[in-house]
């Protein structure tokens, strides 16, 4: 049983540039989420999802898009990458989103924007 | 903006020492406050999850208390192991557009 699949693990960018982070997960889970971490701060929300074709901004969503359009995979895009992007993503899966259930983590995304 | 709030920051103890770390959160619109562990170079990894107040969770030598009144978690482990050394995070839920709300965690270490 994978569970939450990040790819790719590590990534270097230039500015301007633009990329797509993948994540899959098979424990068809409907609530999906993106989240970043920055050095000294918690995990903060990017986009979520609580199934396919609906998608919803979280704390910081500048920058990014996502979309959902199967259960499993919900990719998350850079159209031009900026230095304040350079973070750690972790997606993030759960059955339900009412908070009763925990959340199942990838194991993130390095990426780093020169 | 919700403010969750771990301390301490970080902790430093011997093998066998037994520890414990305090997670803060608004006391209003509570619904379920999470604990995960997370090491290094790994993914966070759910703990426990805990929806009412008094309730008091165990998994092994870790354990978990709510009190949703006045706002606070802690998180207790029974004589530390080198293998317990990770940053533990709590998230507080208020039951609105599925987002969890992390804090920053507290580091543990535990040296021989």
């Amino acid at each position: 049983n994978a569970g939450v699949t990040q790819t790719p693990k590590f990534r270097i960018l230039k500015i301007g540039q633009s990329m797509t982070l993948q994540c899959a997960q098979d424990m068809n889970h409907n609530y999906m989420y993106w989240y970043r971490q920055d050095p000294g701060m918690g995990l903060k929300l990017i986009y979520y999802s609580v199934g396919a074709g609906i998608t919803d901004k979280g704390e910081v969503p500048n920058g990014y898009n996502v979309s959902r359009s199967t259960t499993e995979d919900f990719p998350l895009r850079l159209e031009l990458a900026a230095p304040s992007q350079t973070s750690v993503y972790f997606c993030a899966s759960s059955y339900v989103g009412q908070g009763g259930e925990p959340q199942h983590f990838g194991d993130g995304t390095r990426l780093s924007i020169l | 903006i919700l403010n969750v709030e771990q301390s301490p920051q970080s902790l430093h103890v011997q093998e066998g020492d037994s520890t414990n770390f305090t997670c803060s959160f608004p006391s209003s619109n509570f619904y379920a406050l999470h604990w995960y562990r997370w090491e290094t170079a790994k993914s966070p990894e759910a703990l426990f999850v805990m929806t009412l107040n008094g309730d008091e969770k165990k998994k092994g030598r870790i354990s978990a208390t709510l009190n949703t009144k006045e706002g606070y978690s802690y998180l207790y482990i029974k004589g530390s192991q080198p293998e317990d050394s990770a940053t533990y995070l709590c998230a507080f839920y208020t039951g609105t557009a599925s987002k969890l709300t992390f804090g920053t965690g507290t580091r543990l270490q535990v040296t021989l």
